[in-house]
């Protein structure tokens, strides 16, 4: 059974415009969310991340938002740039691992931005 | 260059061979992992190794071995390969310590296998 889901496998969006990417998890012990984004032929990059204890965290045009009781969090890409269009891996880690957490991944969501 | 560095990048080989797939890392991270990418299914981990002397089955073990040989490296084995194997494979990395136990991964390019 899929602990993170990312529902929506593609997304399309104009440059310039917001891109939204949303995760769900059902696992409420997980403390800590991270976003990969993966180009084609090569291998997933970390993006950003956020601790269960905050509800945003922002690094430049990319932030990220946490929605604890809902077990929801949303990456937002502001402005979209073309560059920006990859796969996008929600991740979650945490639970009763103690020091051998491991990431639990979604599905993944294709963004595509156009010019 | 590459921190994680994965050979071959790509492989195509026939039902039944032996395929080994390597991996090097010069993060000087202890905690190694191999996933495969299949599309639609998201990676799916195979195994992953804490230190040298240390090897855990992940989600998709069956069909596949791995080796510690070193902390800086970690090969994926299939003994007797299979068609449903043909899939991207990624190697991966971690340190708990440089990351504050996020589970924070650093990942290899990738080797595309094609088993016919």
């Amino acid at each position: 059974d899929q602990q993170v889901k990312q529902n929506s496998p593609s997304l399309s969006v104009q440059e310039g415009r917001i891109s939204i990417l949303n995760c769900d998890y059902t696992n409420s012990m997980f403390d800590y969310f991270l976003w990969y984004k993966k180009y084609p032929a090569e291998g997933p990059t970390f993006l950003i991340s956020i601790s269960s204890i905050k509800d945003k965290n922002e690094d430049g045009r990319f932030t990220v938002f946490l929605n604890k009781s809902a077990k929801h969090l949303s990456l937002h890409i502001v402005p979209s740039q073309p560059g920006d269009s990859a796969v996008y891996f929600c991740a979650a880690s945490g639970g009763n691992a103690g020091n051998n957490r491991k990431l639990i991944w979604g599905l993944g969501t294709s963004l595509a931005v156009n010019p | 260059d590459a921190d994680v560095t994965q050979t071959p990048r790509n492989r195509i080989t026939k039902t039944g061979k032996r395929i080994m797939l390597e991996c090097s890392q010069t993060k000087g991270h202890d905690r190694m992992y191999w996933y495969r990418q299949d599309p639609g299914l998201g990676l799916r981990l195979i195994y992953y190794s804490f230190d040298v002397k240390d090897i855990n089955k992940g989600e998709i073990s069956d069909g596949y071995s791995v080796s510690r040989q070193a902390q800086a490296k970690f090969s994926l084995s299939l003994e007797s390969a299979i068609p449903n194997q043909t899939a991207l494979y990624f190697c991966a990395t971690s340190d708990p310590r440089g990351t504050g136990n996020t589970g924070e991964l650093f990942f290899g390019e990738g080797s595309r296998l094609t088993v016919l």
